[in-house]
């Protein structure tokens, strides 16, 4: 399996621009999650969706934030509009199982960078 | 809040060297995991432990469970360059609940 995969690797973008993250989770994996990560706060949880539905966004800083899962093997966090502060890298992770207490297998991430 | 610390923050040693990192909250933890995460990547599973005072070894690596749930450590023998990275541990505090991840500790070997 190729494991989770992320895209964009680097994005790099001006203050006000839209940016779409993409994830990919494990094929036949139920629950999927979206972590921001910082020097300052470290990893923390955004939304997390159980067979393709949201579950839990209050980590979700803001409404510029969205996130979707069309399907099981797709999502989307999507930023509109960007500011500075929004940069960090934003890894995706998928789990067999339903439920955050289950074994998570990350991407790589995507290094946001908001100029 | 729920609030999950790790210490220490860095920790620079030698080849060779023995090392542990602690997790502690004030919380008690329904099941804790330990990660490692290399630069670039993200983070990968080493354990999970569940029983109060349960002990899991891989390897080099040794984990303990407080007999409270409220604290574990990692104790690396013989550290070797190859275990430089971030060690993670993350918690989660009920039955469905989030897991939430504590800041980090950054380890170097050096040869």
């Amino acid at each position: 399996d190729a494991g989770v995969i992320q895209s964009p690797r680097h994005e790099v973008t001006e203050m006000g621009q839209e940016v779409t993250l993409r994830c990919k989770p494990i094929s036949g994996h139920n629950s999927l999650f979206w972590y921001r990560q910082t020097m300052m706060r470290g990893l923390e949880l955004l939304i997390y969706f159980n067979n393709n539905v949201p579950i839990d966004d209050s980590g979700m800083p803001e409404d510029r934030f969205s996130a979707k899962m069309p399907n099981a093997s797709f999502s989307t966090l999507k930023i509109q509009p960007s500011e500075p502060r929004d940069s960090a890298v934003y890894f995706c992770a998928s789990s067999p199982l339903t439920g955050a207490r289950e074994k998570l297998f990350f991407g790589s991430g995507t290094q946001l960078s908001v100029l | 809040t729920q609030l999950l610390e790790q210490s220490p923050q860095f920790l620079s040693i030698q080849e060779g060297e023995n090392l542990t990192v602690y997790c502690n909250s004030s919380s008690v933890f329904s099941s804790l995991q330990w990660y490692r995460q290399e630069p670039g990547e993200g983070p990968v599973l080493l354990v999970t432990v569940v029983t109060g005072g349960e002990v899991k070894k891989l390897k080099r690596l040794t984990f303990q469970f407080g007999d409270a749930r409220k604290d574990s450590s990692l104790h690396i023998t013989a550290a070797q360059p190859g275990d430089t990275g971030l060690y993670l541990c993350a918690g989660v505090y009920n039955q469905g609940g989030k897991l939430i991840f504590g800041q980090g500790t950054e380890l170097s070997v050096k040869p």
